[in-house]
C-alpha cells in the first residue's frame, strides 16, 4: 500500500545551524507534498508544500526539494531559531485530497 | 475567525463504551477528515468525506464509524471502545475549490481519548 517514510525521528541542532528532514514515498502517482509543523500541544499547521511539477520551493528560511525519480523530498530549515522546535510531518497525496503522513520528526533547537 | 471545532477536547471512558467525537467547521470547506495521532506513528487517516453523501475509509477504519450530518459536521464513533484506541484524534477540513489554499488541511485542536 501507500507509504511515506520519514527520517530522522528526532533531530537536535544548535541555534543558527541548518536542519534537514527527509521523506520517501512509495506511490509514484503522488503529486502533492505538504509539510506540517506541530508545536507542543497544538494542532498541525501547513508550513510549505510542493507539487510534482516543481523541483524546489523556498519561503524565507524554509525550503523543500523534490526528486521524483528517487521518490524523495526534503525539508530544509536554515538559521534555526528556538521557535522552530516542534514536530514536523511530511505527507504525500495524489491530487489534494487523501494524504499519507510520515511518522514525524521532533526537532529541538538548542540555544 | 473561521475555524474547525472538536468536542469533547478530553474524554476518559471504559472498555466497551460507545463514544462519539464531534467536529464542526465554519470554513465552508467541502472535505472533512478524521485522523488519529499516536506517538511515533504520525497521523493516520481513519475516514474522509468529500461531501455529505460521500464517505470513504482511510488506513485504519476498523473499529470506527463516521457520520456526515451536514457539510459542516462530521462525527466519529467508537461503537465499543478498547484500550488501544487511546489516542489523540484530529478532525481536519480542506476544500476542492481550486483557490490558492486548495488542498491545505486545517486541523481542529484535537480530542484526547483515554480508554481504560
Amino acid at each position: 500500500g501507500e507509504n511515506v517514510e520519514q527520517h530522522p525521528s528526532t533531530l537536535s541542532v544548535q541555534e543558527g545551524d541548518s536542519a534537514v528532514i527527509k521523506c520517501t514515498y512509495s506511490d509514484s502517482a503522488s503529486n502533492y507534498f505538504p509539510w506540517y509543523k506541530q508545536e507542543l500541544g497544538k494542532r498541525p499547521q501547513l508550513i510549505i508544500d510542493i507539487r510534482s511539477n516543481v523541483g524546489e520551493k523556498k519561503d524565507q528560511r524554509i525550503a523543500v526539494t523534490l526528486n521524483k525519480t528517487a521518490k524523495h523530498f526534503s525539508l530544509h530549515i536554515t538559521e534555526t531559531q528556538p521557535e522552530d522546535s516542534a514536530v514536523y510531518f511530511c505527507a504525500a497525496s495524489k491530487g489534494t485530497y487523501k494524504y499519507i503522513f510520515g511518522t514525524g520528526t521532533r526537532l529541538k533547537v538548542l540555544a | 475567525d473561521a475555524d474547525v471545532t472538536q468536542t469533547p477536547r478530553n474524554r476518559i471512558t471504559k472498555t466497551g463504551k460507545r463514544i462519539m467525537l464531534e467536529c464542526s467547521q465554519t470554513k465552508g470547506h467541502d472535505r472533512m477528515y478524521w485522523y488519529r495521532q499516536d506517538p511515533g506513528l504520525g497521523l493516520q487517516l481513519i475516514y474522509y468525506s468529500f461531501d455529505v453523501k460521500d464517505i470513504n475509509k482511510g488506513e485504519i477504519s476498523d473499529g470506527y464509524s463516521v457520520s456526515r450530518q451536514a457539510q459542516a459536521k462530521f462525527s466519529l464513533s467508537l461503537e465499543s471502545a478498547i484500550p488501544n484506541q487511546t489516542a489523540l484524534y484530529f478532525c481536519a477540513t480542506s476544500d476542492s475549490y481550486g483557490g490558492p489554499n486548495t488542498g491545505e488541511l486545517f486541523f481542529g485542536e484535537g480530542s484526547r481519548l483515554t480508554v481504560l
